[in-house]
């Protein structure tokens, strides 16, 4: 089946440091997504993508839709203790089509 | 308004034993999704049902079965617990159209382990 190849598996970064983690596909994808999830907790959406080239923010997060449709990236500004968790990149096919996950990216933040 | 909401949270199974996960939405969503958990392997799709009745396979269906016999709900069945079944299984669901893609909202997880 298709695999996301999603990077670095892990970060241990310092309070108030940036965060950039990316996700790869061997096929195009006309939707990326990225998901966090807290410990004990489902993932929950934090920006969709939906056009080769997008550029799209919330709040500190800020995420792009590669030119090539196989690659999508996703920075953290700033980054404060709450943002510890498990970052997934999720690409779609077409609509309504099923979603494909990458293994997930864990982030730590030392204060 | 609850979302998504999975029973047990917690269960311990022994080899051969079944048992159902309970998946309710009360969104009215149309999509509901199984999803299991791996460490270190992202989320893999077992079963999806895109309304009542209407049930297919996802990328690791074996060893499990739903049914969709109305909106709210979509259990899923482990009929032959196997140790390859321990992990974390995620309910969804989404309003999706043939247009555009919605949000999947994920229930708190049900964590299975099966000795």
């Amino acid at each position: 089946g298709q695999q996301l190849n999603q990077s670095p598996q892990s970060m241990f970064i310092q309070e108030g440091e940036d965060v950039s983690m990316n996700c790869t596909s061997s096929s195009i994808f006309n939707t990326w997504l990225w998901y966090k999830q807290d410990p004990g907790e489902g993932p929950v959406l934090l920006i969709a993508l939906y056009k080769a080239g997008e550029l799209t923010s919330n709040g500190r997060l800020t995420a792009q839709f590669g030119i090539t449709r196989k690659d999508s990236f996703l920075n953290i500004s700033a980054s404060i203790p709450s943002d510890v968790g498990i970052y997934f990149c999720a690409g779609q096919l077409g609509y309504g089509n099923k979603l494909v996950f990458g293994a997930g990216t864990i982030l730590r933040v030392k204060s | 308004n609850a979302g998504v909401t999975q029973t047990p949270k917690f269960r311990i199974l022994k080899i051969g034993q079944s048992m159902t996960l309970q998946c309710t939405q009360d969104m009215n969503h149309n999509y509901m999704y199984w999803y299991r958990q791996d460490p270190g392997m992202g989320l893999k799709l077992i079963y999806y049902s895109v309304g009542a009745g209407i049930t297919d396979k996802g990328e690791v269906p074996n060893g499990y079965n739903v049914s969709r016999s109305t909106t709210e709900d979509f259990p899923l069945r482990l009929e032959l617990a196997a140790p390859s079944q321990t992990s974390v299984y995620f309910c969804a669901s989404s309003f999706s159209t043939r247009v555009g893609f919605e949000t999947q909202y994920f229930g708190p997880g049900t964590r299975l382990l099966v000795l």
